[in-house]
């Protein structure tokens, strides 16, 4: 069956700091693979999407980034965090769009 | 351009009374349409999902959702709500393999 891991469970990480949160799926091939950020009675905001290895189409120029090293492996990163960055991520994926998504369980990242 | 609108940001309900959430809307096409829950701290989890035939579909944990074409909605129902049903709960609409949009939630409460 397929899963979704998603880590680290919650983060707090200093203004200007890196950051690395990491998204894997089992269990399937050429997912394609997405990043949203929650922010309280905002709903979900994609920020990125891939739909291979190598391929990212971005949703909100910021100064985060995202990158597809391996097929089922999706990395969110930032250089220097800003406070705005605070909120939940969450990966997810997908095999056909008519099917729906599966969510990982998301990250909470206090920007501090 | 393509939105989700859920017109109702916190409802409340008794338990055991029924409940329906509303969700609209706007694509040029006959999109994909799901409902996702999500629990405090946690992941989304899929309901229920349309992409075609009977356009009233059944879902996880006793809802159910109907599709409407002329009013461009797709409605989350359950005729009798338990306590464990408070949570957000998101619409979400795609078409083809375009990235899911969601609704910003509505958050319903149980009482007793």
């Amino acid at each position: 069956s397929q899963t979704i891991h998603q880590w680290p469970a919650t983060l707090v990480q200093p203004v200007g700091s890196p950051l690395s949160l990491e998204c894997t799926v089992e269990g399937t091939s050429n997912p394609n693979l997405y990043w949203y950020r929650q922010a309280a009675g905002r709903g979900l905001q994609l920020l990125f999407y891939s739909v291979g290895i190598g391929q990212i189409s971005s949703e909100v120029p910021q100064n985060l980034s995202a990158s597809r090293p391996q097929d089922r492996q999706f990395i969110l990163s930032s250089k220097k965090l800003l406070l705005s960055d605070s909120g939940f991520y969450l990966c997810a994926w997908s095999v056909e769009g008519r099917y729906g998504y599966t969510f990982g369980s998301g990250t909470r990242l206090t920007v501090v | 351009a393509q939105s989700v609108t859920q017109p109702d940001i916190h409802i409340t309900v008794s338990e055991g009374a029924s409940l329906e959430l509303r969700c609209n809307y706007s694509y040029g096409a006959t999109p994909y349409l799901f409902w996702y829950v999500q629990s405090p701290g946690q992941g989304l989890q899929l309901l229920l999902k349309y992409f075609s035939g009977d356009t009233l579909v059944q879902g996880i944990k006793g809802f159910e959702a109907e599709f409407k074409r002329s009013q461009s909605s797709f409605n989350l129902r359950k005729p009798s709500v338990h306590w464990s049903d408070a949570a957000e709960y998101f619409c979400a609409v795609g078409v083809g393999n375009t990235p899911l949009v969601f609704g910003k939630g509505t958050r319903l409460s149980v009482i007793a």
